[in-house]
Parts: C-alpha cells; sequence; structure tokens
C-alpha cells in the first residue's frame, strides 16, 4: 500500500522569506499524482498545486512551486515570498493511477506553518 | 463554494446514538470519497462510491455504512457513537476521466460525540 510521510510535524518563516515543506511517499507503481493541499483555520481543503508523475518538470503555480525527484520518491512544496495567509497544515497527498473506482487520495499527516510578522 | 455540500456543519450527540452525514458531490462528478479527520491528524480515507456502487474501503470501522444514490448523493451513517469518533467528517468528489484532477472537498461536518 502506498505511504505518504511528512517528517516536519512543523514549520515557520518569516513573512516574506522561503520555506520548503518535505514529502515522501512509498509506492511500486509508475504512473501517479501527487498534490499539496493547504489546510488554514476554517478547516476547508484547498487544493495548492499538483504533479503528475510522468512530467518531468516541476509544477508551479505562482509563489508555490515543487521539487519532485522521482527517483528518491520526494515531492517537497517551495512557498516564496511567504505571506500571512499562508498560515496553515499543509497535506501532502498521492493518488494511484487511472484505474477506475480506485483513486482515492492517501495523506501525510501534515505539516503547520506558522508565518511570523 | 466548493461545488461539494456537506450537511450538518456541526453536530453534537450522546455516546451510543446514531447520526447521519450527508454529502452532495459537485455536479457531473460520479465518484465520492469520505475522509475522516481527528483532532491534528491527517486524513483517513473511509469508503469510496463510484455512480452508486462501492468501490474501495479503507480503515472504515464495522459500526459506519455509508451509500451512493442514484442522484448521486452519498450519505455516512455512523451508529453505536463512542467519544473517539469525534472528529471532522469530509466528502470529496471528483469525476471518471483520465485527466489528473484533483478532488473537490466539502467543508465538512464537525461531530462532537459526548
Amino acid at each position: 500500500a502506498q505511504t505518504v510521510t511528512q517528517s516536519q510535524p512543523e514549520m515557520s518563516v518569516q513573512e516574506a522569506e522561503t520555506v520548503t515543506l518535505s514529502c515522501t511517499y512509498d509506492t511500486s507503481e509508475s504512473d501517479y499524482y501527487l498534490f499539496w493541499y493547504k489546510q488554514p483555520p476554517s478547516r476547508q481543503m484547498i487544493l495548492v498545486i499538483r504533479q503528475e508523475a510522468y512530467k518531468q518538470q516541476n509544477a508551479t503555480e505562482n509563489r508555490f512551486s515543487v521539487n519532485f525527484q522521482k527517483a528518491a520518491k520526494s515531492f517537497s512544496l517551495k512557498i516564496s515570498d511567504s505571506q500571512l495567509g499562508d498560515a496553515a497544515m499543509y497535506f501532502c497527498a498521492y493518488r494511484s493511477p487511472g484505474i477506475q473506482g480506485a483513486q482515492k487520495l492517501v495523506f501525510g499527516q501534515g505539516t503547520r506553518l506558522t508565518i511570523n510578522p | 463554494d466548493s461545488g461539494v455540500t456537506q450537511t450538518p456543519k456541526h453536530l453534537i450527540t450522546a455516546t451510543g446514538q446514531r447520526v447521519t452525514l450527508r454529502c452532495s458531490p459537485r455536479s457531473g462528478d460520479l465518484s465520492v470519497y469520505w475522509y475522516q479527520q481527528s483532532l491534528d491528524q491527517g486524513l483517513q480515507f473511509l469508503i469510496q462510491y463510484y455512480n452508486g456502487e462501492e468501490r474501495a474501503k479503507g480503515n472504515i470501522l464495522e459500526r459506519f455504512s455509508a451509500q451512493q444514490f442514484p442522484d448521486l448523493h452519498s450519505e455516512l451513517n455512523l451508529s453505536s457513537l463512542e467519544l473517539g469518533d469525534s472528529a471532522l467528517y469530509f466528502c470529496a468528489s471528483s469525476s471518471w476521466d483520465t485527466k489528473p484532477a484533483g478532488y473537490t472537498f466539502g467543508s465538512g461536518t464537525r461531530l462532537t460525540v459526548v
């Protein structure tokens, strides 16, 4: 079974600085998808960024980018120019390839990010 | 509004009782997933339905059951509730296609068992 590990329970960064959140996963599959979700105090789950394993190019979304290392099974999230609104719990998630009906997300335990003004 | 509707938003009930959580998926999405999030924990997958049929099962207790109706809304039934069942229960939906689309989450139902 696939597992996702986030080794940093908590991280903090100064406003406007850059922070990197780590995620590793374990799988025997070659094609899969990876996600980062943000959960602010409202507890809503918000998709931040996603990466297809077959793509070598790292995904970017504005101030958010990933460093996808397939061989190392590593998927880190970099947040540039951190803003107070980035404070949240961040979850890394894994999705198996497109087997019909078997596409659940497997989540890591999360990293709580604090932004210091 | 994410497009996934969960009701109720909050629920307080006593131990031993039974509750039903409801989820309406985003329009056009055939798959519904239920997740449990205990305090400061990650999301644990409970169960998935696709177009009315159960497709995947996670660590769902025997006291819990779910179904998806012809109109695609889903209900999660929790019975013989225990204090440890207090958690945030999320529903998510996704469309069945090969695009690596993400999942749309509802705002959750916060269940408190007293």
